[in-house]
């Protein structure tokens, strides 16, 4: 089965700063690679997501690259905000005949005012 | 409703008891999963329906735990013998359904504390 891992577990940078959140995945099949955003005590929301056809998405601040062939994509949030503080978790899904998302194991941002 | 309602939001229940905790996925999503994330860790998967059916449990720790889905709307996630290592958050989600890439909604979750 696929298999996620997720780097850094913990992360703290000054507001204003960049965080960079990366993912690496076993299965090449997989093709749908979102990213979900969760604050305390409430539930996992989408933040982006990116395709396998794609290599690069920007959404303002936030920007997801992946690149198949290595297997890992990575979240990018420029000039952080206090409000950025959460954990984020990436994951993988495979199309076909059924679709199972497979999450990382997280990472909590903090960002420093 | 508007987004996916799981039901109750807190439940606490003695070691040994049975819980049922129901998921109503958003209206039209065929493909429901329940995940349970414990303190600190990410969702763990415990099971997929894509309609009524089950198209993937691999997730079910053991043979405590047991889901249906019976008319493809409501799922109900059953829990028997309760052991305190089960207290987590249950969490629910619906996405379209197979055959394409598609954002997976969640719900609120369940807080189940075993005592």
């Amino acid at each position: 089965g696929e298999n996620v891992e997720q780097h850094p577990s913990t992360l703290s940078v000054q507001e204003g700063d960049s965080a960079v959140i990366k993912c690496t995945y076993s299965d090449s099949a997989s093709n749908y690679f979102p990213w979900y955003k969760q604050e305390l005590g409430k539930r996992p929301q989408l933040i982006i997501d990116i395709r396998s056809n794609v290599g690069e998405k920007k959404d303002q601040r936030i920007a997801v690259t992946l690149n198949k062939t290595a297997k890992h994509f990575s979240l990018h949030i420029t000039e952080t905000q206090p409000e950025d503080s959460a954990v984020y978790f990436c994951a993988t899904l495979r199309s076909g005949g059924y679709q199972k998302v497979t999450f990382g194991t997280g990472t909590k941002l903090q960002v420093i005012p | 409703g508007a987004g996916v309602s799981q039901t109750p939001s807190n439940k606490v229940t003695e070691k040994g008891k049975y819980v049922e905790l129901r998921c109503d996925p958003i209206s039209g999503h065929t493909a429901l999963y329940w995940y349970r994330q414990s303190l600190g860790q990410g969702p763990e998967f415990l099971i997929y329906f894509q309609g009524t059916g089950a198209a993937d449990d691999s997730g079910l720790p053991n043979d405590r735990f047991f889901a249906v889905r019976p008319e493809g709307s409501v799922s109900t996630l059953k829990i028997q013998r309760t052991e305190r290592g089960d207290s987590a958050v249950y969490l629910c989600a619906s996405s379209l359904g197979a055959g394409g890439n598609t954002e997976a909604f969640f719900g609120q979750g369940t807080r189940l504390t075993v005592v």
